[in-house]
């Protein structure tokens, strides 16, 4: 596609409830990265993918907190048992290439409300 | 870790003016980007600039790497220009951004 796609863009739960969130990168980008952003803070890292390979997932704050990307292609984050602190927008990005001179293009995010 | 500070935390402009927005950094950086975020939550990629100067229309920024800060430049801006504008920067050989708290700008016609 034109850019980086997620879905869905706003998703309610209800608390103990698992969720999954996707996230389809613009097409040929190796890079994929997940980062979450609560509400008047920047956003902050969870997990870094190249190609398939999670290479980086020190940012997940949690074992609640689960991120694939099985084909090198479309990548899922999902959260089990979500709680109110989980409420937040999760943003995807990816870049074509592996260095960080590459140009990073984010999707739009998922809003994520835990009730 | 790295610390990211970004003033002012807020900033209000009459359409035409033009502003000075500035990152500091704790450390030594590989990697420097700003982004602007728009109302509904679109991050858009403005500069990778881990030093020196670029210009891309109305906007340009600064690294000076050395003394670790950046500036990002606005001129004659517009209503279009409003939003949340980020720093956020890369050091050692992780991918890992580390992003300030932003600074949010209104642009009044």
């Amino acid at each position: 596609g034109a850019g980086v796609s997620q879905s869905p863009r706003y998703k309610v739960a209800k608390r103990g409830q698992d969720v999954a969130l996707r996230c389809d990168p613009i097409s040929g980008h190796v890079s994929l990265f997940w980062y979450q952003q609560a509400l008047g803070q920047g956003p902050e890292f969870l997990t870094y993918f190249q190609n398939e390979a999670q290479l980086d997932k020190s940012g997940l704050p949690s074992d609640r907190f689960f991120a694939e990307r099985p084909e090198g292609s479309v990548s899922t984050l999902k959260i089990q048992r979500t709680q109110q602190e989980d409420s937040a927008v999760y943003l995807c990005a990816s870049s074509w290439g592996f260095g960080s001179g590459n140009t990073i293009y984010f999707g739009e995010g998922s809003w994520l409300t835990v009730v | 870790g790295i610390q990211v500070e970004q003033s002012p935390p807020d900033l209000i402009l009459q359409e035409g003016a033009n502003s000075t927005l500035r990152c500091n950094f704790s450390d030594s950086v590989n990697n420097l980007q700003w982004f602007h975020q728009n109302p509904w939550g679109q991050l858009i990629n403005l500069f990778y600039i881990p030093s020196g100067t670029k210009q891309n229309g109305r906007l340009s920024a600064t690294t000076v790497a050395t003394e670790r800060y950046s500036l990002l430049y606005i001129s004659s801006s517009q209503t279009t220009d409003s939003g949340v504008y980020f720093c956020a920067v890369e050091a050692g050989n992780n991918r890992k951004l580390i992003w300030g708290l932003g600074t949010s700008l209104a642009v009044n016609p």
